[in-house]
């Protein structure tokens, strides 16, 4: 079935590293994204990781997938407050069809 | 990168009614895609617009409600029709280039009262 998780909050203190975590359940997923979508606004792609890849490292960004355990978590380092937004993580198994998590809100305080 | 653009941002909208939202992309792309997100959720993908025919639409959601055009590469629109409450919601339109990256537009923020 087609079913993404991730914890619904995670409150970091600025400067230190945040790891937000998914799970999924379809195997068959091509590619995994991370979005990230701040107040009002729409959703900003901010990386993805083909299904055959273990890491993909960006700037702050590391995105590691484990395929046996279908996890797929996001670092962000040196956590800054304008991180503070809801990610969402997505996985693709047809082509283009997107299936969200349920979002993890990220709240950076000083 | 695809920049996109929606158009209107937000509405109040009553009950009965219908609400067009225009989507328009800065370049050509592959793909075209609307999503809702309902308050405090995530998003779930409506349907697939398609260029010059019929949009695919996903389980749950029927053309009559939420009919779709896309008339060429870079533009197309949603009609939420016959308004409800339940209907509020936040609604997105996405696209895909030739690579696997899918861009989001702002989102249209639909109440109906």
């Amino acid at each position: 079935g087609e079913d993404v998780e991730q914890s619904l909050f995670l409150s970091v203190r600025e400067g230190d590293s945040s790891v937000i975590n998914c799970t999924y359940t379809d195997s068959s997923s091509t590619y995994l994204y991370w979005y990230k979508q701040e107040p009002g606004a729409g959703l900003q792609l901010l990386t993805y990781i083909f299904s055959n890849m273990d890491m993909k490292q960006d700037q702050r960004l590391t995105v590691l997938l484990n395929k046996k355990d279908k996890h797929l978590s996001l670092r962000i380092a040196d956590t800054q407050t304008g991180d503070s937004a809801i990610y969402f993580c997505a996985e693709s198994i047809v082509p283009d069809k997107l299936i969200f998590g349920t979002g993890t809100r990220l709240q950076v305080f000083p | 990168s695809a920049v996109i653009s929606q158009k209107p941002s937000r509405d109040i909208c009553q009950r009965g009614t219908s609400l067009t939202i225009q989507c328009q992309v800065d370049s050509q792309v592959t793909m075209m895609f609307w999503y809702r997100q309902q308050p405090g959720q995530s998003l779930t993908l409506i349907a697939t617009a398609n260029q010059g025919s019929e949009a695919t639409y996903e389980s749950g959601f029927v053309i009559d409600k939420f009919p779709i055009s896309r008339p060429n590469l870079t533009f197309s629109t949603l009609t939420v029709s016959n308004l409800s409450p339940e209907d509020s919601s936040i609604y997105l339109c996405s696209a895909r280039d030739w690579t696997y990256e899918q861009y989001f537009g702002p989102g249209t923020r639909l109440t109906v009262t």
